[in-house]
């Protein structure tokens, strides 16, 4: 089977940072994305991990350890246009098979 | 680059009646595509994934009658709603994965249609 995890909801102020979990479990494994998605819009791709270790861009950070089966998404100098849901997603086979976490909602307060 | 057209991004329809999704790549060619459901505040549901020239292979739960898929070109790719019921009603978001950047790349995303079935 295939699943992952994620916080269903996170907090926090302008110019805090956030952390955003995702632990995943799939049969096989071709790299980790993050996508953020506005209400009512379509996901757009933010980061991808296919080797273990701290991805960054802009404010932005990306980590992955695929011995743990876990990466993480830092978002850094909160902006109230970041409250949106943040979804990480696993290929789990050579550019099929894209699969979903269930999606953590941010939601970033003045 | 990597643009991912979809059309329409909203249509209401009555129960009963079809309704066609388009999903094209603009500057690249789509080898792959995905078909992508979404619920309110829930996650991505894969219906099914598209390979130009074959025929589509569905999730399991997904019925190949009712939601069929055409991907004719290395561009276009359809999903049409067959009979369409107020429990069709959803975000549907096509997705395309091809020779941008590797097979390893990120999907790149339509920005999906609103379906409402009155």
């Amino acid at each position: 089977g295939q699943s992952l995890e994620q916080p269903s909801e996170v907090t926090a102020v302008e110019g805090a940072i956030v952390q955003i979990n995702c632990t995943y479990q799939t049969s096989g494994f071709y790299g980790l994305s993050w996508y953020q998605q506005h209400d009512g819009g379509a996901p757009t791709f933010l980061s991808y991990n296919a080797l273990d270790g701290l991805e960054e861009t802009g404010r932005f950070s990306s980590f992955l350890s695929r011995s743990d089966s876990y990466g993480y998404l830092l978002l850094q100098e909160l902006q109230m246009k970041d409250s949106a849901s943040y979804f990480c997603a696993v290929s789990d086979n050579y550019g099929q098979n894209f699969v979903f976490g269930p999606g953590t909602r941010l939601s970033v307060l003045p | 680059g990597a643009v991912v057209s979809q059309h329409p991004s909203w249509v209401i329809c009555k129960s009963g009646t079809s309704v066609k999704i388009e999903c094209r790549s603009l500057d690249f060619q789509a080898t792959t595509m995905f078909w992508y459901r979404q619920f309110p505040k829930q996650s991505l549901m894969l219906m099914a994934t598209s390979n130009e020239g074959s025929k589509a292979t569905y999730e399991q739960g997904v019925e190949k009658d009712k939601f069929l898929i055409n991907h004719a070109s290395l561009t276009l790719s359809t999903l049409t709603v067959t009979s369409a019921h107020p429990e069709d009603s959803s975000f549907y978001i096509c997705s395309a994965a091809g020779e941008v950047g590797g097979f390893d790349s990120p999907l790149h995303f339509g920005n999906g249609t609103r379906l409402t079935v009155t």
